[in-house]
């Protein structure tokens, strides 16, 4: 049980253009979904987090416009790269948590973003 | 400001050694997490420590959560290349907020 999937695995975009990353909880009913960046090597950076129905909560410098986050249902939420840059490469992980279950997260297996 | 904080950052270490990986914090959680994670994937939950003082072990793998709840550790014994990952401590507090630690980079040489 507790089985997240992202999807793709991989996309490569030209920059300027906008690429939407899926995120699903396949099991359960995620009533929270988390966005996170991840760089080479480094811990994960926290995105945002967003409740099914309600607008996302973005940490501090991470602009909304630019990544936007729709949780419209308690097993999907979704993040866009609005005009995508080069800088915007990176490994970009979802979690999901089951309020029923506690706190622990269950992550997907990642969306590696490459921006040309 | 990063709460949690991991040492060492870098390990690197010859098969069948045993090695410790340390998370610690000036804040209190009420729940703290460790996960592995392989290169390209996401992490994967190892365990969930939630009593000051718990000691779990999950086969060579040995995680103990302070007394004070403000930090962790994860012991391996007979480390062996399978091993080789990621090692994040991410912590819980009462009010609902996740943070994971700064990351220990593990590798285990044959």
């Amino acid at each position: 049980g507790a089985v997240v999937s992202q999807h793709p695995s991989r996309v490569i975009c030209k920059s300027g253009t906008s690429v939407k990353i899926e995120c699903r909880s396949l099991d359960f009913q995620a009533t929270t979904m988390f966005w996170y960046r991840q760089f080479p090597k480094q811990s994960l950076m926290l995105m945002a987090t967003s409740n099914e129905g309600s607008k996302a909560t973005y940490e501090q410098g991470v602009e909304k416009d630019k990544f936007l986050i729709n949780h419209a249902s308690l097993t999907l939420s979704t993040l866009t790269v609005t005009s995508a840059h080069p800088e915007d490469s990176s490994f970009y992980i979802c979690s999901a948590r089951d309020g029923d279950r506690g706190y622990e997260q269950y992550f997907g297996p990642g969306t590696r973003l490459t921006v040309t | 400001t990063q709460l949690l904080e991991q040492s060492p950052q870098f390990l690197s270490i010859q098969e069948g050694e045993n090695l410790t990986v340390y998370c610690n914090s000036s804040s209190v959680f009420s729940s703290l997490q460790w996960y592995r994670q392989e290169p390209g994937e996401g992490p994967v939950l190892l365990v969930t420590v939630v009593t000051g003082g718990e000691v779990k072990k999950l086969k060579r793998l040995t995680f103990q959560f302070g007394d004070a709840r403000k930090d962790s550790s994860l012991h391996i014994t007979a480390a062996q290349p399978g091993d080789t990952g990621l090692y994040l401590c991410a912590g819980a507090n009462t009010g609902n907020q996740f943070y994971f630690g700064t990351g220990t980079s593990l590798t285990v040489i044959p």
